[in-house]
């Protein structure tokens, strides 16, 4: 079965970096891409952006292009995702999710997702 | 940007009711339009994609409808695991960018 499963929870100090990893199992992690969202505390869910699992293209939203890279190791068939220049208002929980690669005019969603990664911001 | 909005944004509902909540996006989106279910402390669920078709293994209780720019998440007869904070999304803006709704949470009356 599909599985992703998430890197334990991190503190971390302002203006540091955290890195946060999701391990794919269950199907060809080449064929498919991982998208990350987050959700601050009580607050909805925010798109951070995606990368292929086969060529490692990247896609990040506009409000992150600055500050987050996201990698893959696909011989681990793990992702990663790092947040630079923390701030405290990135306290959230971080979810990685399945999707297909984008494609022009495709329809695409999120069907697996990871159990989500506490990242705390705080001096 | 395309902009969603959720309506009501909270509401209270019994065991066996019927529920619908609204998504409206600020342009037409076709049917690139995604909702998801998520309980506390939990991640998010996928419930039905390109705004009709049922996620597999979700209960046929839920259903989707709608296209361009209204859409509408129906719960045909309200069960207990289904108090939960429901989320649309969409697909449509750019190849790859996705975009979520502000959140309608379910709870009992």
């Amino acid at each position: 079965q599909v599985q992703l499963v998430q890197s334990g929870a991190e503190v971390k100090k302002p203006g540091a970096s955290v890195k946060v990893s999701c391990k794919a199992s269950g199907y060809t992690f080449s064929r498919y891409g991982i998208t990350w969202v987050r959700q601050a505390p009580g607050q909805g869910l925010e798109w951070m952006g995606w990368i292929s699992g086969y060529k490692g293209n990247t896609k990040y939203a506009e409000k992150f292009q600055d500050r987050v890279s996201m990698t893959t190791d696909t011989a681990t068939s793990t992702a990663y995702m790092e947040l630079r220049s923390l701030r405290s208002d990135d306290t959230a929980v971080y979810f990685c999710a399945r999707l297909l690669v984008p494609a022009a005019g495709e329809i695409n969603w999120f069907d697996y997702w990871g159990q989500g990664t506490l990242v705390t911001a705080s001096s | 940007d395309i902009q969603l909005t959720q309506s009501p944004s909270s509401l209270s509902a019994s065991v066996g009711d019927g529920v619908t909540i609204t998504c409206r996006a600020s342009q037409s989106i076709s049917i690139y339009l995604n909702w998801y279910q998520q309980k506390p402390g939990r991640a998010p669920n996928l419930l039905i994609y390109a705004a009709s078709s049922l996620q597999s293994g979700v209960p046929s209780r839920f259903s989707g409808s709608g296209s361009g720019t209204d859409f509408n998440l129906t719960i045909s007869s309200l069960q207990p695991e289904d108090f939960a904070t429901y989320y649309c999304q969409q697909t449509y803006s750019s190849p790859g960018e996705f975009t979520f709704g502000p959140g309608t949470k379910v709870d009992s009356k």
